[in-house]
């Protein structure tokens, strides 16, 4: 079965300061793995996959995430955070040895908290 | 923005009464899905369907019944809830197959049981 971990309940950062988010996974075989955003009373908006080739993905808002397999980590990042980036960040991992496998396997959530 | 619609945003009812939520994607996608939603909690997977055939049922009581009408379209029929079911439902699709596909969100259905 797989599993994600989400060591952090919540990230304090100032704004303009880097945004690290971190995240373990553990799954037989390679992992596809992803990020999503919740802003407040809002659904989950996807922010960016790793699925196969290049290890660091970029994706939407200025995010990026490092798959790093040795350390079995997928950790989100953002150079400089922005208030706006106060949300509930949640990381997702699915095994990528079964075909048409739709189980999503969620990671805890980190509520990033972006200081003015 | 989502590309899931979901109705209504928000729903109270009585816990003897019977509502539907509503879900619908034009990205043809050709899998759906339901999740239930906890303040501050994960998302948690209720039913799947894919090629509108009922693929994955995670225990979830029969108070809850799903139905895909057609490929677009996916409801949550409820009836006889508890106040424990208050909760954000929320639906998704994706692509059925490789399990590389990205799952996409709707804005959710908060529902409130009184």
């Amino acid at each position: 079965a797989q599993s994600v971990a989400q060591p952090e309940d919540q990230v304090n950062v100032a704004e303009g300061n880097p945004l690290t988010v971190k995240c373990t996974y553990s799954v037989s075989g390679n992992p596809y793995l992803f990020w999503y955003v919740q802003y407040p009373n809002r659904g989950l908006q996807f922010l960016l996959k790793y699925i196969t080739g290049d290890n660091l993905v970029k994706g939407s808002y200025g995010f990026e995430a490092e798959f790093n397999k040795s350390q079995t980590s997928f950790h989100l990042k953002k150079p400089s955070a922005l208030v706006s980036d106060s949300a509930l960040y949640f990381c997702a991992v699915r095994p990528s040895l079964y075909y048409g496998n739709n189980r999503l396997a969620f990671g805890k959530g980190n509520q990033v908290v972006v200081i003015p | 923005d989502t590309e899931v619609t979901q109705t209504p945003k928000h729903l109270v009812m009585g816990m003897t009464n019977k509502k539907s939520l509503k879900c619908e994607q034009h990205m043809g996608h050709r899998a759906m899905y339901w999740y239930k939603q906890k303040a501050k909690k994960p998302p948690e997977l209720m039913f799947v369907y894919s090629y509108e055939k009922l693929s994955i049922n995670e225990s979830v009581p029969s108070r809850f019944s799903p139905e895909c009408p057609n490929s677009s379209l996916l409801n949550l029929h409820l009836h006889a809830l508890q106040p424990e079911d208050s909760a954000l439902y929320l639906c998704a699709s994706s692509q059925d197959g490789p399990s590389g596909n990205t799952i996409y969100f709707g804005e959710g259905s908060w529902l409130t049981v009184v």
